[in-house]
């Protein structure tokens, strides 16, 4: 049972543009709503992360907007530049459940010159 | 930040043999550590959940007695793969969690990752 769902899968934004990527989850239980960042060969590496006592965070060019009663989360990354190409991961865990994640499929990002 | 070490990065061992993969917090101690599996261009699975000095805890569908977890300290946990075969080539990937620190993800930290190739 998928219990994240992330969309899209690949995405491709000219360099300056705005990457956004898309969560779901179903279980109302989780409180903690994480993003990472993985590039090819590496672990993946937290980027930000969200509680759903607010509805947005911004963190420098990444901000995650959180809807609680449609139980969705985005990814929105301002002014995108090559070096942000990489995978991208939503992630979601509660809060008793001994800090264990459920990742979403992955988003490949391709920022282009 | 935190730093959560692995090794060996790569491994290629023969089918039919044991490869051990450690997973080492280098500046905090960490009473959970996480072992996941990430096939390319896949998500990471989640394998099981290690606890420093307990018996491991393993997601439904993941052996047990084929991917052996010990935590023996608090900033040491291992995962071997006995009997390797080639479907278990893989990139295996540990988390550590921060011991002491709330229950916040944000005291997770993942290692490098361990590129395993089985031949």
């Amino acid at each position: 049972q998928q219990q994240v769902k992330q969309s899209p899968q690949s995405l491709i934004v000219q360099k300056g543009g705005i990457s956004i990527i898309n969560c779901a989850y179903e279980n109302t239980a989780f409180d903690y709503f994480p993003w990472y960042q993985q590039f090819p060969g590496k672990g993946p590496a937290l980027l930000i992360a969200i509680r759903p006592d607010v509805s947005e965070k911004k963190e420098g060019r990444f901000t995650i907007s959180f809807n609680k009663s449609a139980k969705q989360f985005s990814l929105h990354i301002m002014d995108s530049q090559p070096g942000d190409s990489a995978t991208y991961f939503c992630a979601a865990s509660k809060t008793g459940g001994g800090n264990k994640l459920t990742f979403g499929t992955g988003t490949q990002l391709k920022v282009e010159l | 930040g935190a730093v959560v070490s692995q090794h060996p990065s790569r491994v290629i061992c023969k089918s039919g043999t044991s490869v051990k993969i450690e997973c080492r917090s280098l500046d905090f101690q960490a009473t959970t550590m996480f072992w996941y599996r990430q096939f390319p261009k896949q998500s990471l699975m989640l394998m099981a959940t290690s606890n420093e000095g307990s018996k491991a805890t393993y997601e439904q569908g993941v052996e047990k007695d084929k991917f052996l977890i010990n935590h023996a300290s608090l900033t040491l946990s291992t995962l071997t793969v006995t009997s390797a075969h080639p479907e278990d080539s893989s990139f295996y990937i540990c988390s550590a969690r921060q011991a002491g620190a709330t229950l916040s993800g944000n005291t997770i930290y993942f290692g490098e990752g361990s590129w395993l190739t089985v031949v």
